[in-house]
């Protein structure tokens, strides 16, 4: 089967500019997750899609950043302005029942 | 909410050595435990997990065990060879509910 993806790959931008994350889940998972791994850490919830409604945001630093998943099947992850401390790696996964698929990752730095 | 920590952060073994890893979770109604491992700049990747119902799994040179009464399940990796070398994850979830990871352990195996 097809694994879970992500773009881009990486991203370099300014403190203060804006970013968007994609991901394309596995196909038929209805389940959706948002993780930021910053560097030396283990993953961290930022949000939890079921179909196209959000189940758990309440990780999610709601003044900047926004996620969305339209017609349950591709997700945007949007950050808006970025700060220094969003350097990292921004993981989607996906799942059927509890265990996860990860994506590659978006690999995010802010200078 | 839930908190997983897991010990050590670093550990180093000799190629053909065992090597354990261990992980306490505070949630008592959390029932899924998994174990992920990630290689250098790569996704994580599901290697074993296990369900509350169950004390140890295996599959190959991997195990897992849990002590639901003590709050702690255990990774065990027998004759360990250098392509184990990685960083592993444990996680804790309520089925439905997100995971929640551990801040990961690397694992270097010398040959």
């Amino acid at each position: 089967e097809a694994g879970v993806a992500q773009s881009p790959r990486y991203k370099i931008i300014e403190k203060r500019q804006s970013v968007a994350f994609w991901c394309n889940p596995i196909s038929g998972h209805a389940t959706l997750y948002w993780y930021q791994q910053i560097l030396g850490q283990g993953p961290k919830l930022l949000i939890q899609f079921q179909n196209n409604g959000v189940v758990d945001d309440s990780q999610l630093p709601k003044d900047r950043f926004s996620a969305e998943r339209l017609k349950g099947v591709d997700s945007t992850l949007k950050i808006q302005p970025a700060k220094l401390e969003d350097s990292a790696v921004y993981l989607c996964a996906s799942s059927l029942g509890s265990g996860y698929t990860f994506g590659s990752g978006t690999r995010l730095t802010v200078v | 909410g839930e908190n997983v920590e897991q010990h050590p952060s670093t550990l180093s073994v000799q190629e053909g050595d065992s090597a354990v890893i261990k992980c306490t979770y505070s949630d008592s109604a959390s029932n899924y435990f998994p174990w992920y491992k990630q290689e250098l700049g790569k996704r994580p990747q599901l290697i074993i997990d296990i369900r509350s119902n169950v004390g140890e799994k295996k599959d190959q040179r991997i195990a897992v065990t849990l002590n639901k009464t003590a709050k702690h399940f255990s990774l065990h990796i027998t004759e360990t060879q250098p392509e184990d070398s990685a960083v592993y994850f444990c996680a804790a979830s309520i089925d439905g509910t997100p995971l929640v990871f551990g801040k990961g352990t690397r694992l270097s195996v010398i040959a």
